[in-house]
């Protein structure tokens, strides 16, 4: 059984950092390109980022580049999402989700998706 | 980017009737889309991808079409566990963009 679970959410000044991770189990963890996902309280889903299967290229949204960095570590089948400088903005839900292949953009199509961990950022 | 939209915001119908709902890509995305249904207090659930084909496990009742920039997405009969929101998305290119979503409610 494909499952996702993320941890390292909680409530961040604004201009704090925080990491999120997601643990991912049932499948061939390094075949596969993953994501971060969010959905501010009340507000329809917003794609973050995504990194391929092999970790070597990786993708932002707009609104949070140069400030969020996605990593994962295929030995330890987590993917990460290092944030930076949030803004009260950033104040999601952060969803892992798995894409279908390993490294183009018609791979991410979300087929498992984590419960999310939430993220405040409020002064 | 592409812009995805959707209609209508929302809608309330009853049990048993036939619910459509469209989407609409700011440009040609062949049939890179998908179809996920978001109940309150819960992840996303993919329902149709490549436009049209159906999840395993997912009721017949739910179906999904078209190409290009045009799409629908169609509960045959309606049913009280498929309130819930229900989004579109594109995966042509980066960035994989959603659709606002479709609140769908029994009247």
């Amino acid at each position: 059984e494909v499952q996702l679970l993320e941890s390292g959410g909680g409530l961040v000044q604004p201009g704090g950092s925080l990491r999120l991770s997601c643990a991912a189990s049932g499948f061939t963890f390094t075949n596969y390109a993953v994501s971060w996902v969010r959905q501010a309280p009340g507000k329809g889903l917003e794609w973050v980022s995504a990194i391929t299967s092999s970790g070597i290229s990786r993708y932002y949204a707009d609104s949070v580049k140069g400030r969020f960095t996605i990593s994962r570590d295929n030995s330890k089948y987590t993917l990460y999402l290092q944030m930076s400088s949030l803004r009260a903005e950033d104040t999601a839900l952060y969803y892992c989700a798995k894409g279908i292949c390993g490294s183009s953009a018609s791979c991410l199509s979300f087929d498992y998706w984590g419960q999310g961990t939430p993220v405040t950022v409020s002064s | 980017d592409i812009q995805m939209t959707q209609s209508p915001f929302s809608l309330s119908a009853s049990v048993g009737d036939r619910v459509t709902i469209s989407c609409q890509a700011s440009q040609d995305i062949s049939n890179y889309l998908n179809w996920y249904q978001q109940k309150p207090g819960k992840a996303p659930k993919r329902l149709i991808y490549d436009a049209s084909n159906l999840e395993t496990g997912v009721p017949s009742r739910f179906s999904g079409s078209g190409s290009g920039t045009d799409f629908t997405f169609t509960i045959t009969s309606l049913q009280p566990d498929d309130i819930a929101t229900y989004y579109c998305q594109h995966y042509d290119n980066l960035p994989p963009t959603f659709g606002p979503g479709t609140k769908v409610d029994i009247k």
